[in-house]
């Protein structure tokens, strides 16, 4: 079986500090990995995704995150936070050798920015 | 990326009575629609896997007879919340994917409040 361990409930930063956002997987096979983000009130959306390719992903609005196999670990990274990173983040994994596979959740990572 | 849209955004109803909430894949056709709940500040749960034109598989603790899915085409899929009660209440979010793609788009959820 499948899941993810979101290592922090709520992490907090300073504008401009790096963020780091902590996820650790088990899966029997190679897995496809994401990081979504929830802003309060809205819907999901994918920052990236890992499937098999590069092991260091980039996404969207500065965010990149790196598929470690020996450490089981996909974690979130970010060089300069903004305050409009603050949202929930969620650590998703699933089978890439079955489409349309169901998303298993982590239990997400509230973020927090400061000025 | 795809858009998927549900409807409504936002539901209050009176408790005994039963709610349908549309999910649509707008610019791509979706094999796989998956319904997932998210309480106040938890995780996404998956309720159920919707497959275009065969009976929905639910995960375990789901009743199937109290949230009825229906995919009946490949741009669609419904949720109806049946004799809803109190604890019903939450937010209900759709993804699409299939067709051996393996990302997965979300709509943007419905706030379903029970009175």
């Amino acid at each position: 079986a499948q899941s993810v361990t979101q290592l922090d409930s709520h992490v907090s930063v300073s504008e401009g500090t790096p963020v780091l956002l902590r996820c650790n997987y088990s899966s029997s096979y190679s897995p496809s990995l994401f990081w979504y983000v929830q802003h309060p009130n809205k819907g999901l959306q994918l920052l990236l995704k890992y499937t098999s390719a590069a092991t260091l992903v980039k996404g969207i609005n500065g965010f990149e995150a790196e598929f470690k196999k020996s450490e089981t670990s996909f974690h979130l990274t970010k060089p300069s936070a903004h305050m409009s990173d603050a949202a929930e983040y969620f650590c998703v994994v699933s089978d890439p050798n079955q489409a349309g596979t169901a998303l298993i959740f982590g239990k997400g990572t509230t973020l927090s920015v400061s000025s | 990326g795809a858009v998927v849209s549900q409807h409504p955004s936002r539901v209050i109803c009176k408790s005994g009575t039963s709610v349908k909430i549309e999910c649509r894949s707008l610019d791509f056709q979706a094999t796989t629609m998956f319904w997932y709940r998210q309480f106040p500040k938890q995780s996404l749960m998956l309720m159920a896997t919707s497959n275009e034109g065969s009976k929905a598989t639910y995960e375990q603790g789901v009743e199937k007879d109290k949230f009825l899915i229906n995919h009946a085409s490949l741009t669609l899929s419904t949720l109806t919340v049946t004799s809803a009660h109190p604890e019903d209440s939450s937010f209900y979010i759709c993804s699409a994917g299939g067709g051996g793609v393996v990302t997965q788009y979300f709509g943007p959820g419905t706030r379903l409040t029970v009175l």
